[in-house]
């Protein structure tokens, strides 16, 4: 299967503290793209990743890829309940399709 | 910009029936796709279209499905007949031109879905 494998599954944290998510894959790719999935919504896309780059931030999001290790990760720093939602690693190889990961599920607790 | 719009937000209908999930993208954007989420296989492109052409519809999982672009502001995706395996939520989404350079994707913006459930 070309889909991203996500760690861990479910994530369940209390706020204030940061979240890592993981992601993995097996082809070669063009870039990385992380998207938050609230309950019953669409995706809303967080961030993008380019194969050359390393490390990217937006606000409290940190994003680092590894393409030898064909793996990623997203970071949330200072989380909050409304962070509460799904996340999803994307990636796309050849052309123009956009591949997901398993999803993390993250719950962010007061 | 008001977003992707997707129709209907839920749909029940009997196994065997006809079914029509619409979207409207969001205005400029020139590639169209039609993704299904469900638990067990998470989200499937199922189709893609540039320019209202469709690119690549190896994701579509039987014959019963079918999409159609008319017009850059509509598109369709159907099934006839429909089956309880095919209840999932079927996402539409949406993005610009991608750039000139190889590698340069534009990210999708997706509409809230349908919730299709086949008794």
């Amino acid at each position: 299967s070309q889909q991203g494998e996500e760690d861990p599954q479910a994530l369940s944290i209390q706020e204030g503290e940061n979240a890592t998510m993981n992601c993995s894959y097996k082809t070669s790719i063009n870039n990385l793209q992380w998207y938050r999935q609230n309950s019953g919504r669409g995706l809303v896309h967080l961030i993008l990743i380019r194969s050359n780059e390393r490390e990217k931030h937006s606000g409290r999001l940190r994003v680092t890829l590894d393409t030898s290790k064909k793996s990623s990760s997203l970071l949330i720093t200072a989380s909050r309940a409304a962070d509460t939602a799904s996340y999803f690693c994307a990636f796309t190889g050849g052309g123009n399709k956009l591949t997901f990961g398993t999803g993390t599920q993250l719950k962010v607790e007061l | 910009d008001a977003g992707v719009i997707q129709s209907p937000r839920h749909e029940v209908t009997e196994m065997g029936q006809e079914v029509t999930l619409r979207c409207k993208p969001i205005s400029g954007h020139d590639y169209l796709f039609w993704y299904r989420q469900t638990m067990m296989r998470g989200l499937e492109l199922l189709i893609y279209f540039n320019n209202n052409v469709p690119i690549d519809d190896s994701g579509m999982p039987e014959d019963r499905f079918s999409a159609k672009m008319p017009n850059a502001s509509f598109s369709t995706l159907k099934i006839q007949p429909s089956e309880p395996r095919d209840s999932a939520v079927y996402f539409c989404a949406s993005s610009p031109s991608r750039g000139a350079h190889s590698g340069y994707n534009s990210p999708l913006h997706f509409g809230n879905g349908t919730r299709l459930t086949v008794t």
